[in-house]
């Protein structure tokens, strides 16, 4: 069964420091999605992505944040210059176009902001 | 007003009991809704899409009531394997899945 995957699963660093997340999404779905969730709290969307740009990105997804789909596979997610309130589990999802598709979601990325 | 909304509980039942979960959303424009499941430290899975007409996939039924925008999940007979926490999703007209804060379920021997 196609699934979406993430690496790291788990990232540690500085303070300050930039992380790159690395996804990739199902092969024949359109819509790509990342997300966050703070220990104990909701799945935040950030941004999503369609046909090779930004469709869409919430208040967190700020200056701080990019996002790149450098190849036909890879979707990344930058932050330039991370804070220890970004700590917290980002999900990669992807779907097919149309507004009854479902998405899927990778495994996640636990990154602790030190 | 939270776009989609949920009671996080904890719903705290014996095995084989009957629980039920709402959910209300507050775009009138929504075109899709989900239930989701999401276990400790882990990604959201598909558990079942939520049709107009009402749908079941064994255990589980899911209905939509439109004119008073919510979602319900019943669960039937519960399984110890059934706790987890619910996640409400729903989908407007950007195509983006907007989630509520989940349902926590635990089902005890």
């Amino acid at each position: 069964e196609p699934e979406v995957t993430q690496t790291p699963s788990h990232q540690v660093t500085q303070m300050g420091q930039e992380v790159i997340l690395r996804c990739v999404p199902i092969s024949n779905h359109l819509y790509f999605y990342w997300y966050r969730q703070i220990l104990g709290q909701k799945v935040e969307f950030l941004v999503s992505f369609y046909n090779n740009e930004i469709s869409e990105k919430s208040e967190i997804f700020d200056d701080q944040f990019s996002v790149e789909r450098p190849d036909g596979s890879n979707f990344t997610l930058k932050i330039r210059s991370t804070k220890l309130e970004d700590s917290a589990m980002y999900f990669c999802a992807s779907s097919e176009a149309g507004a009854y598709t479902e998405a899927f979601f990778g495994q996640g990325t636990r990154l602790t902001v030190v | 007003r939270k776009e989609v909304e949920q009671d996080p509980g904890p719903f705290n039942v014996p095995e084989g009991a009957t629980v039920a979960f709402n959910c209300t959303y507050s775009n009138s424009a929504s075109q899709s809704f989900f239930w989701y499941r999401q276990d400790c430290r882990k990604e959201p899975k598909l558990l079942m899409s939520v049709y107009s007409s009402g749908n079941e996939d064994g255990r589980f039924t899911a209905q939509l009531n439109r004119a008073s925008q919510y979602i319900s999940l019943l669960i039937r007979d519960s399984k110890l394997s059934d706790s987890a926490t619910y996640l409400c999703v729903v989908k407007g007209g950007s195509y983006i899945p907007t989630f509520g804060r989940g349902t926590s379920l635990i089902v005890h021997p």
